[in-house]
This record gives C-alpha cells, sequence and structure tokens, in this order.
C-alpha cells in the first residue's frame, strides 16, 4: 500500500520559474525523504529531512515538513529542462520497521526549455 | 561495486514460467531491498535483507515470490508459475544501515519484467 500521497500528479512549467510538489502521509514517521526518477532510469535519493526538523536546504531544492498537518512540500526553485522527472516522496514509519520505506504515487514535473 | 547492479535488464516471460532476478548491491551496504513498481506507480516494498537475514517478507504478493541473499551480498528474487499481473518493473536498493541511520536507498536501473 502507498502511504504518501504526492500533489499534483503532474505539473508543466517553463525553464526558470520554481516547482512545488507536495506530500501527504497517514502515520507517524521517523523520516521523509524525496527521490527523483528519470524516465527509464533507477530512483535517486534528493533529500531527507528527519522527523524533528521543519526545514532542510539542499542546492536548488529546499523541503519542508509539517508533522502536525502530516505533509511535506518540495520546492525546487530555477528549473531547468534536466529536472524534468518524476518525483516520489517516501516515509519511514516510525511505529513500524527500521528500514521499509513506503514511497508515494509521484508528481510528473516536465520543465520546458 | 560501484553501484546497485540488477540482471536482466528486460525479462520476457510466458505465463507459467519462473523467472529469476539478480541483484548485486553496494558492497559495502549491509541492506538490501526489492521493491515492485507498476507504471505510472511508486515503488511497493515487498522484501529486505540484513545481511543474509530476511526480517521482513510482508511485501511479498504470494508465495509464488521468494528472495535469497545467502552470503550476505548477492540476491535473487524468483518469482515462480508467473502471471500477466506480474509484470512489472522490480527495483533493488541496498543501503548502509537502517533509516534511523543514513536512511539513504540507493537504487539499480530495474529488471523490467513482462509476462505474457
Amino acid at each position: 500500500s502507498q502511504q504518501g500521497e504526492e500533489d499534483p500528479q503532474a505539473l508543466s512549467i517553463q525553464e526558470g520559474e520554481n516547482a512545488t510538489m507536495n506530500c501527504s502521509y497517514k502515520t507517524s514517521i521517523n523520516n521523509l525523504q524525496w527521490y527523483r526518477q528519470n524516465s527509464g532510469r533507477g530512483l535517486v535519493h534528493l533529500i531527507l529531512i528527519r522527523s524533528n526538523e521543519r526545514e532542510k536546504h539542499s542546492g536548488r531544492l529546499r523541503v519542508t515538513l509539517d508533522t502536525s498537518k502530516k505533509s511535506s512540500s518540495l520546492l525546487i526553485t530555477a528549473s531547468r529542462a534536466a529536472d524534468t522527472a518524476s518525483y516520489f516522496c517516501a516515509t519511514g514509519d516510525s511505529g513500524g520497521s527500521n528500514y521499509k520505506l513506503t514511497f508515494g504515487k509521484g508528481t510528473l514535473l516536465t520543465v520546458n526549455p | 561495486g560501484a553501484g546497485v547492479s540488477q540482471s536482466p535488464r528486460y525479462k520476457v516471460t510466458k505465463r507459467g514460467q519462473d523467472v529469476t532476478l539478480r541483484c548485486d548491491p553496494i558492497s559495502s551496504h549491509a541492506t538490501l531491498y526489492w521493491y515492485q513498481q507498476a507504471l505510472g506507480q511508486g515503488p511497493e516494498f515487498l522484501t529486505y535483507f540484513n545481511y543474509e537475514a530476511q526480517p521482513d517478507k510482508s511485501g511479498l504478493p504470494s508465495d509464488r515470490f521468494s528472495a535469497e541473499r545467502p552470503e550476505g551480498s548477492i540476491s535473487t528474487l524468483t518469482i515462480q508459475r508467473t502471471e500477466q499481473r506480474d509484470s512489472a518493473m522490480y527495483r533493488c536498493a541496498s543501503s548502509l544501515g537502517g533509516l534511523s541511520n543514513t536512511g539513504e536507498l540507493f537504487f539499480g536501473e530495474g529488471s523490467r519484467l513482462t509476462v505474457l
């Protein structure tokens, strides 16, 4: 079963614009991670935010976490055509296995040159 | 190795045949995971190993699915008597430790299985 739910399912923007994707989840978590998947390729880890953190930055990426609302957002600033990919949030359930990551269905981001 | 390696990249088989998929994780990684990903969906957890131990098989869809990691490195996922609904991308990932440690999973390119 999928824990996280990304919103929107698809997003199309122009190069240089910012892209925001949201993720909602259902249970208490240890951490939340974001992954990118280019078409036909494997998933690549982008950033991890722990349940006691509220915001984290990595290059052009900014992730926020609101545990009271059970939601997270991923902001990509100054987007590039190479950012075109599917983006997945994944959660580690604090009440469950220390090893099981549960992924959402993903947001398909298209950045038009 | 440098990254997670999976083989074969593509497998087409007839319904009822058995298939075995292979994963070679990053050599320093204790933990290995198998996920199943349908088209347009996120990966769904199948099972994981800590070295050769397999503490969680809860995601395996049926007893036709089994996985091994006998020496704590290379792993195989076997699907017996394949059915068309088994068609999916099968992804292997590895990590140094559990989610409370580094947390990050390193994925291979996947094995795409098509059952005719």
